[in-house]
């Protein structure tokens, strides 16, 4: 168990670019969420994934925003025509239920130029 | 809407001290509370987590309580260490909309002083 993980750590795009991040969750795990966290705030909910299927989505996640976990594994989360009001923090956790401890991994900092 | 708020926002400790952090929320149906720590520029460490029928719970140098009534909990540290320098977040997860995600407050930002 290697906790989770995320790739990469850093990530700086022109306005305008699509950006890719990744997400492994503690292997076990079947529930993965993405969360997105700006300077001196907490984190903010985005969607969750059951297994491969995406359960819920905040109002948050715009038309630009896109997440997969293809085989209930690993998970993506896609920004398209990144805005410099994306620039923030995206965090990946995993949890074996609902009402378990949420893991988080170290999270991706994007910075939109 | 569920408001979780945290007080106070930063907080000053010299070593050794024992202390108290706040953490209140406005709709007491939840299923769990859990604390968080968090470094700068990284991600979250889970500290503990209580469910709606526990009333508290311990880990160390650490007790968080809980008081669903009054949508309250408080954690405790014991002995405070520089190490202990970070921001603690506490998060709540309601039953509303299925319980699928966790509410989090904005943090308090500790530092403690050798």
């Amino acid at each position: 168990d290697t906790g989770v993980s995320q790739n990469p750590r850093h990530k700086i795009t022109k306005r305008g670019q699509n950006v890719t991040f990744r997400c492994d969750p503690i292997s076990e795990h079947n529930r993965l969420y993405w969360y997105r966290q700006t300077l001196g705030q907490g984190p903010e909910f985005l969607t969750y994934f059951q297994n491969e299927a995406q359960l819920e989505k905040s109002r948050l996640l715009s038309d630009r925003f896109s997440a997969e976990r293809p085989k209930g594994s690993f998970s993506t989360l896609e920004i398209q025509r990144t805005e410099q009001g994306d620039s923030a923090m995206y965090l990946c956790a995993s949890s074996l239920g609902g009402a378990e401890k949420l893991f988080f991994g170290s999270g991706t900092q994007l910075s939109v130029l | 809407k569920q408001e979780v708020t945290q007080i106070p926002a930063a907080l000053s400790v010299p070593e050794g001290e024992n202390l108290v952090l706040n953490c209140s929320f406005t709709d007491s149906a939840i299923y769990n509370l859990q604390w968080f720590r968090q470094d700068p520029g990284k991600g979250l460490t889970s500290l503990l987590l209580i469910q709606s029928s526990q009333r508290e719970q311990t880990s160390g140098r650490l007790n968080a309580s809980l008081d669903k009534s009054s949508g309250r909990s408080t954690l405790y540290i014991a002995a405070s260490q520089p190490g202990d320098s970070a921001t603690y977040l506490c998060a709540v997860r309601l039953i509303t909309g299925g319980g699928n995600k966790l509410t989090f407050g904005t943090g308090t930002q500790l530092k403690v002083e050798l």
